[in-house]
């Protein structure tokens, strides 16, 4: 079955800084790369996600870039701002299969003021 | 709006105990799923169903069961709780006959077995 990995665990960067969360899949038969966000004592939400047919989608200060020959992909967060502080979780889905996500362990972001 | 209901909250029961976490979902999605996340591990799947008839075993299903009442419904029991089901725990619907694979989370149960 698929297997994602995702690093680094703790990210801890300053309030403006840059921040890249980076998850390898082992399924080349996965497509579709959502990325959940979970704020402290909140539901897991969908923030951002991309297709294979696609190398990188943006959507404000977020990005999500793909590379399929390497099988990962990244989340990036420009100019972080302290409510971004969360922990986030990349997943990985093969279509033609049950289309159930496999998660990663989940990077936990902290924004210093 | 729309929404997944989780029941209860928060839930303190001791090791051997028979209890019942409870899902509901307004959105109208066939597919319905039950996650459980610790500190460190992510969110693993502990069953699922993509239709009131379809019950099928996640990554880490034992100890665990499940009842699928209605579209709308979908329970998770452990039947006789042990210390190491303490975790939070996730319902999720989500409506892939559309071709939208979105989960849709509940609010969760905190779990704690003594």
């Amino acid at each position: 079955g698929e297997n994602v990995e995702q690093h680094p665990s703790t990210l801890s960067v300053q309030e403006g800084d840059s921040a890249v969360i980076k998850c390898t899949y082992s399924d080349s038969a996965s497509n579709y790369f959502p990325w959940y966000k979970q704020e402290l004592g909140k539901r897991p939400q969908l923030i951002i996600d991309i297709r294979s047919n696609v190398g990188e989608k943006k959507d404000q200060r977020i990005a999500v870039t793909l590379n399929k020959t390497a099988k990962h992909f990244s989340l990036h967060i420009t100019e972080t701002q302290p409510e971004d502080s969360a922990v986030y979780f990349c997943a990985a889905i093969a279509s033609g299969g049950s289309y159930i996500p496999t998660f990663g362990r989940g990077t936990s972001l902290i924004v210093h003021p | 709006d729309a929404d997944v209901t989780q029941t209860p909250r928060n839930r303190i029961t001791k090791t051997g105990k028979r209890i019942m976490l409870e899902c509901s979902q307004t959105k109208g999605h066939d597919r319905m799923y039950w996650y459980r996340q610790d500190p460190g591990l992510g969110l693993r799947l502990i069953y699922y169903s993509f239709d009131v008839k379809d019950i099928n075993k996640g990554e880490i299903s034992d100890g665990y069961s499940v009842s699928r009442q209605a579209q709308a419904k979908f329970s998770l029991s452990l039947e006789s709780a042990i210390p190491n089901q303490t975790a939070l725990y996730f319902c999720a619907t989500s409506d892939f006959g559309q071709g939208n694979e979105k989960l849709f989370f509940g609010s969760g149960t905190q779990l704690s077995v003594l």
